[in-house]
């Protein structure tokens, strides 16, 4: 069936540095795309959205691009925190029910 | 405004047993989403409730059920559980839910282990 992936797993990153967690998904008629953080011991939260008619968009800090032509999201950290650690989810919005569709989810592990 | 709540936090049963876990959403918000969270699976959409309806069913068995009060508090149920049924639990609730492609917000989860 229709899934959304993603790439890796684990990204360790360099405190202060900039994070790139990506995603991809198969489906084409996908019109809405969201990004989650779940720290541990607590349920995700949301960090940004965007909508298929747009490329990117951009949060506190945060920014997601979209791919349409080869069905790729990535979701930027700039200057990554030690609270940036927890795992991230992309997840896609199929059809006009609100059912969301989630990638596996990346763990971001931040380095002092 | 408080957040989502769940309860209980924690809950261990055995196989053949039934439970039932507790949603209660952020105050306003009709829409009451449920999730199946396992390391294997990730996370997996069961059902969404709203104004007392299921709108939205994911592909579960008969075993898993629901139900949405008029307040929007939300039960979730699970008979006959099977030792795959452990999982962490997630509520989400949020404004409107449906086409309007609102976020939701997520409580922190019943923790169920079946033994």
């Amino acid at each position: 069936g229709e899934s959304v992936g993603l790439h890796l797993p684990t990204l360790s990153v360099q405190e202060g540095d900039n994070s790139i967690i990506n995603c991809a998904y198969s489906n084409s008629a996908s019109d809405y795309f969201i990004w989650y953080k779940q720290e541990s011991g607590k349920g995700p939260q949301f960090i940004i959205d965007i909508r298929s008619n747009m490329d990117k968009r951009q949060g506190q800090r945060v920014t997601v691009l979209l791919n349409k032509t080869v069905k790729h999201l990535s979701l930027q950290i700039a200057a990554t925190q030690p609270g940036d650690s927890a795992v991230y989810f992309c997840a896609e919005n199929i059809g006009d029910d609100y059912q969301l569709i989630w990638g596996a989810g990346t763990k971001l592990i931040i380095k002092p | 405004k408080a957040g989502v709540t769940q309860t209980p936090r924690y809950l261990i049963k055995t196989r053949g047993q039934q439970v039932t876990l507790s949603c209660s959403p952020i105050s306003g918000h009709r829409s009451v989403s449920w999730y199946q969270q396992t390391p294997g699976q990730g996370l997996q959409f069961l059902f969404e409730y709203f104004s007392e309806t299921q709108r939205n069913k994911g592909n579960f068995p008969g075993r898993f059920s629901g139900r949405q009060f008029s307040n929007s508090r939300s039960e979730m149920n699970v008979s006959t559980l099977e030792l795959g049924d452990s999982a962490l639990y997630l509520c989400a609730s949020s404004p409107r839910g449906g086409r309007t492609n609102e976020k939701l917000f997520f409580g922190s989860g019943t923790q169920l282990s079946v033994l």
